[in-house]
C-alpha cells in the first residue's frame, strides 16, 4: 500500500543534540512538509519541498533544517538551535495541485530529557 | 487576521447529536476547502473536501462553503463515538498552489 512512513514514532533527545527525523512516502508524491503541531496551536509548517533539491523555509524554520536528496525522502533535523524542541512532528505529501490536498505521515513524537 | 480562524473548543455532544463546526478565513484566492480529522496521537486523514462555493455531502457528513462570507463549515449527523477527534479546516489556492494553511482545529468528544 502507498504511504508516508515517519520514524521513529517516539524520539528523546537530550539537550545540545542534534536529532534527524525519518519521512518516506512512495506516493510519487513531488511536494513534502513538515509541520510541528503542539497544543493549542495547530499544525505550523516549518519546511517544505516542491521538487528534488528545492526546498523552502516555511512559518518557523529557525533551528531545523532539511534535505530533499530523492524525491521519495525528506528528513528533518532538529539541532541545538531549537530551543523548544519537544512537540509532534508530521510530515505530509502532495502529488496535485490544490484538489488533492496532503497525505500526512502517523508522526514522531519527540522529547527533549 | 489570521489566515483560518477556527475555534478550538473543545466540544462535547451526546450521540446521536448533530455537530456544526466552522471555520473563517481572510484569502480570497482560496478556492478548495478541505476537512481533516485527526485521532489523538495520530496524523491528519482528508475527510472531504470542496471546491467553491456550495454543499457536498459523504455520508453522515457534510461541507459547505460560503465564499461570500468566507465562510466554512462542517456538519456531521447521527454523531457517533467514533467521531470523537480533532477537526481542521484547510483552505488552498487553485492551480499549482501546494501548501495548505490549516486552522488549529476544534476538538469534539461525542459522549455515549
Amino acid at each position: 500500500d502507498g504511504g508516508i512512513t515517519q520514524s521513529p514514532k517516539y524520539l528523546f533527545r537530550k539537550e545540545g543534540q542534534n536529532v534527524t527525523l525519518s519521512c518516506e512516502q512512495n506516493l510519487n508524491h513531488d511536494a513534502m512538509y513538515w509541520y510541528r503541531q503542539d497544543p493549542g496551536q495547530g499544525l505550523r509548517l516549518i519546511y517544505y519541498s516542491q521538487i528534488v533539491n528545492d526546498f523552502q523555509k516555511g512559518d518557523i524554520a529557525e533551528g531545523y533544517s532539511v534535505s530533499r536528496e530523492k524525491k521519495e525522502s525528506f528528513p528533518l533535523t532538529v539541532t541545538s538551535a531549537q530551543k523548544n524542541p519537544t512537540a509532534f512532528y508530521l510530515c505530509a505529501s502532495t502529488g496535485g495541485g490544490g484538489s488533492y490536498g496532503y497525505t500526512f505521515g502517523s508522526g514522531t513524537r519527540l522529547t527533549v530529557v | 487576521q489570521k489566515e483560518v480562524e477556527q475555534d478550538p473548543g473543545p466540544l462535547s455532544v451526546p450521540e446521536g447529536a448533530i455537530v456544526s463546526l466552522n471555520c473563517t478565513y481572510s484569502n480570497s484566492a482560496f478556492q478548495y476547502f478541505m476537512w481533516y480529522r485527526q485521532y489523538s496521537r495520530k496524523g491528519p486523514e482528508l475527510l472531504m473536501y470542496t471546491y467553491s462555493s456550495g454543499n457536498k455531502e459523504d455520508g453522515r457528513f457534510t461541507a459547505q462553503v460560503d465564499k461570500s462570507s468566507k465562510y466554512i463549515s462542517l456538519f456531521i449527523r447521527d454523531s457517533q463515538p467514533s467521531d470523537s477527534a480533532t477537526y481542521l479546516c484547510a483552505p488552498v489556492g487553485g492551480g499549482s498552489n501546494y501548501k495548505l494553511t490549516f486552522g488549529k482545529g476544534t476538538l469534539l468528544t461525542v459522549n455515549p
